[in-house]
């Protein structure tokens, strides 16, 4: 079993529609989660970071961690075309970072 | 402040060369990693260091050589280069401190002919 588990889409939505992200995870291990966005042809670029279950709210962004289910989630409101990218979840435990193969979202205007 | 910054942007090898990605930061960050990205494989880890003088191996070390002999800079060498090797190469920093994010340079494009 993959340490991490990621839908890679391709997701596909209108301007303005709620997007929701997800990835289950199997180390209890874990203790600290971010959401990487990469655009195509750059790095991957800190979206969100978390280090308990729960919600964190960043402008239209949520990330929500759930630890009892090992399962990650991030929300976008009012999604734009410039949200167009591959969005990777990547949970943690001291140096030891482990990456979803991240879901490709268009957010077609 | 540049973060992370990865040079060159792209390089094209033939079978058998060598050849070393570069890799620098400038935020004192100890530890730094290089990860390689193929299409559905997802970031998987080459080499890693936790500071000056200290590397380790990771998930797909082999065909790979690294060294750390100051903070600031973390190179991939490639010593003989082969069609497998072809991928989108990245290296990212952080501070070794608990529960810190990775920072990611814009990565390296490699094809090996």
């Amino acid at each position: 079993q993959k340490e991490v588990e990621q839908d890679p889409g391709p997701l596909s939505v209108p301007e303005g529609a709620i997007v929701s992200l997800n990835c289950t995870y199997s180390n209890s291990a874990f203790q600290y989660f971010m959401w990487y966005r990469q655009y195509s042809r750059k790095g991957p670029e800190l979206l969100m970071y978390t280090y308990s279950s729960g919600n964190k709210e960043d402008g239209r962004f949520t990330a929500q961690v759930d630890k009892s289910s090992k399962y990650i989630s991030l929300f976008i409101r009012d999604s734009q075309p410039s949200d167009s990218a591959t969005y990777l979840c990547a949970p943690a435990t001291g140096n030891q970072f482990y990456f979803g193969t991240g879901t490709s979202l268009t957010v077609i205007p | 402040n540049a973060g992370v910054t990865q040079t060159p942007k792209f390089q094209v090898l033939k079978t058998g060369q060598s050849m070393t990605l570069q890799c620098a930061q400038d935020m004192n960050h100890e530890y730094m990693s290089w990860y390689r990205q193929d299409p559905g494989m997802g970031l998987r880890l080459i080499h890693y260091s936790v500071g000056a003088g200290i590397t380790d191996q990771g998930e797909v070390p082999n065909g790979y050589n690294v060294s750390r002999s100051t903070t600031e800079d973390f190179p991939l060498r490639l010593l003989s280069a082969a069609p497998s090797q072809t991928s989108v190469y990245f290296c990212a920093s952080t501070r070794t401190a608990w529960n810190s994010p990775l920072h990611f340079g814009n990565g390296t494009r490699l094809t090996v002919t």
